[in-house]
């Protein structure tokens, strides 16, 4: 069965700080989504990639970058953290493009203070 | 610009009736609509999906309906049952359109009461 594993599950960071979220799968798929889930907006797409050492914006990216040094782990970054930023932030795998299955991982809660 | 969009936000119906949760969108390009259910306090995961070479798309007590011409498209839950309270999202994609990307409108949550 599809697995992606997030780390961590939630964090609380200071305005202003650096937040690493990591995702890991063990799929074998070759794309990768981190999106960002706020209560009335669904789920938002902040950056992607289909191929490792290569990333592209998505929807919402201002604020954040992301890296995908190999085919299995792709992390989101936050370098000046934000109020703004709080959410519940959700990485996903799908074998190819978004018309295949997206697999999602368990989410990660995070509170900027 | 929501260029997909549910209706309604939140949805109660009484076990064993039908639930109908609606769904449009903007772009014609769009040819892949799958839905996503999400539990509380959990990821969200594929139930169904349809691409317009069809109308309709049914796996069990959940149906999709699909108006190309309306650009609309409605989940149908027969017979339902407390176990189907959940956020349900709508999504499109267009493979040749956006790089592909899915974009999702911002859910139907739905309760059963028993």
């Amino acid at each position: 069965e599809a697995a992606v594993t997030q780390s961590p599950r939630s964090k609380v960071a200071v305005t202003g700080g650096k937040v690493t979220l990591s995702c890991h799968q063990t799929n074998n798929h070759d794309y990768m989504y981190w999106y960002r889930q706020d209560t009335g907006h669904g789920l938002r797409l902040i950056h992607y990639s289909y191929v490792a050492d290569s990333t592209e914006k998505g929807d919402i990216p201002d604020g954040y970058k992301a890296s995908r040094p190999s085919q299995e782990n792709f992390s989101l970054i936050l370098e000046l953290a934000s109020l703004s930023q709080t959410a519940v932030y959700f990485c996903a795998s799908s074998l190819r493009g978004s018309q295949n299955t997206l697999y999602f991982g368990a989410g990660t809660r995070l509170s900027v203070l | 610009q929501q260029q997909v969009r549910q209706s309604p936000q939140s949805l109660t119906v009484w076990e064993g009736e039908t639930a109908i949760l609606n769904c449009s969108y903007e772009d014609s390009t769009f040819d892949y609509f799958p839905w996503y259910w999400q539990f509380p306090r959990e990821s969200p995961a594929l139930l169904i999906a349809i691409r317009p070479v069809s109308n309709k798309k049914e796996d069990g007590r959940f149906t999709i309906f699909f108006n190309k011409r309306e650009k609309k498209l409605s989940l149908h839950i027969t017979d339902s049952q407390p176990g189907d309270s959940a956020t349900y999202f709508c999504a499109a994609s267009a493979v040749n359109y956006n790089q592909g990307k899915l974009i999702f409108g911002q859910g139907t949550k739905l309760s059963i009461k028993p």
